[in-house]
């Protein structure tokens, strides 16, 4: 298996402009987190699928971030518009959890370095 | 503050000799694991423990857990350059309608071996 795949691995935009992440999971697990690691904050769970479905989005830091699951295989994460302060690096990771009463190891893409000037 | 802290902040030494780092965290888990992340890398997933379980070895890592003192930590012995890196524990904790929120991941320690 290829791993968690994560596009693109850098990005540098302007203020104000659209900003999407993507995601490809490992085949066979059902459940995805996306995470944003700075130096000042370390790593901070934004959202987390089970089963396509959004189960906890209380990480999304404003309404200008989004995410989305279509499919077991794909998730993207929408910065809109995007400001400086937006700028980290943004992890994918997925895992495969029985249920939702507690966390196995996850599974960490390579991150995607978002500059926003 | 963070739910798990990682101690030292920072931490240097000669390959060969060991590398202790410890966690403390707040509240009850139902694990913790710990993780490493190399320089503009992704964190790769070392080993995982249970709140009952006390002790877990994986080949020169050795993990304790002491609920009691809500504290663990992470062992490598014998050192070598490439355990170059950053160790970040995560703790898995218990929501109140009987399952979990995702893991809390703290700030790590990061680890330097001198050749």
């Amino acid at each position: 298996d290829a791993g968690v795949i994560q596009s693109p691995r850098h990005e540098v935009t302007e203020m104000g402009q659209e900003v999407t992440l993507r995601c490809k999971p490992i085949s066979g697990h059902n459940s995805l987190f996306w995470y944003r690691q700075t130096m000042m904050r370390g790593l901070e769970l934004l959202i987390y699928f089970n089963n396509n479905v959004p189960i906890d989005d209380s990480g999304m830091p404003e309404d200008r971030f989004s995410a989305k699951m279509p499919n077991a295989s794909f998730s993207t994460l929408k910065i809109q518009p995007s400001e400086p302060r937006d700028s980290a690096v943004y992890f994918c990771a997925s895992s495969f959890l029985p249920g939702l009463v507690y966390f196995n190891e996850q599974f960490f893409g390579p991150g995607t370095r978002l500059t926003v000037l | 503050s963070q739910q798990g802290e990682e101690d030292p902040q920072a931490l240097s030494i000669q390959e060969g000799e060991n590398a202790t780092m410890n966690c403390s965290y707040k509240t009850s888990i139902n694990n913790l694991q710990w993780y490493r992340q190399n320089s503009g890398r992704g964190l790769v997933h070392l080993i995982l423990i249970r709140s009952n379980e006390r002790e877990k070895h994986s080949g020169r890592l050795r993990v304790t857990l002491d609920t009691s003192k809500k504290s663990s930590s992470l062992l490598i012995t014998a050192s070598r350059a490439a355990d170059t890196a950053s160790y970040f524990c995560a703790t898995d904790i218990p929501n109140s309608g009987g399952g979990a929120d995702g893991l809390t991941f703290g700030k790590g320690t990061h680890l330097i071996i001198q050749p």
